[in-house]
């Protein structure tokens, strides 16, 4: 079982609708969990993190944290084009290692 | 307040030679995490720095190795490199242990 796992899609979604990234953890020692959103080519870059169980919002993203289903998840409202990219989910396990998960390619279609 | 900056931004070497990647992290960070990321897939850890200390690696060969300097900044060594080694190798930084990474633009390795 991999640490930290995600659909690795593509998932497509009309501009202006909301999309919903998922995320699951192996490890019930994780305490930290963060978003990064990485377009082709470049380096990752943080959307946000979460460490508390419930939902956090930053402007059109809301991430959710449900440790014990280990369980994590980003949504975008009102989804751009230039929303489109990779978006990944790591978590700092109990070994202080921060693991990423594979990937979600997301694609917001005009 | 400046970004994690890598050094080189490509590298070309030959298979069996020895690469050195170079890292800074941001001002106040004092640990320096290293990833690989293959060509389309994700980002595997590969060493984490701290204090100048390791305290933690991925499941990497032991011709991955590095070290974390007096100043915090970091180096990746990988000797014998093989071609899968080709990949786009990632630096990060941290405050603290569960504060979120800030991610330096990489250093793209080509092995030939």
């Amino acid at each position: 079982q991999k640490e930290v796992e995600q659909n690795s899609g593509p998932l497509s979604v009309p501009e202006g609708a909301i999309a919903s990234l998922n995320c699951t953890y192996s490890d019930r020692g994780s305490q930290s969990f963060f978003w990064y959103r990485q377009y082709s080519g470049k380096s990752p870059e943080l959307i946000m993190f979460i460490y508390s169980n419930g939902d956090k919002e930053d402007g059109r993203f809301t991430a959710q944290l449900n440790k014990a289903s280990q369980y994590v998840s980003l949504l975008i409202r009102d989804s751009q084009p230039s929303d489109s990219a990779t978006y990944l989910c790591a978590g700092k396990t109990s070994y202080d290692k921060v693991i990423f998960g594979p990937g979600t390619s997301l694609s917001v279609i005009p | 307040e400046a970004g994690v900056t890598q050094s080189p931004t490509h590298l070309i070497k030959t298979r069996g030679q020895q690469a050195t990647l170079r890292c800074s992290p941001i001002s106040g960070h004092t640990s320096v995490y290293w990833y690989q990321q293959a060509l389309g897939l994700g980002l595997q850890f590969l060493l984490w720095y701290d204090e100048g200390e390791e305290r933690n690696r991925g499941n990497f060969p032991p011709r991955f190795s590095g070290r974390q300097f007096p100043n915090y900044s970091s180096e990746l060594n990988v000797n014998a490199l093989e071609l899968e080694d080709s990949a786009l190798y990632l630096c990060a930084s941290s405050r603290q242990k569960s504060r979120p990474l800030h991610f330096g633009n990489g250093t793209r390795l080509t092995v030939t």
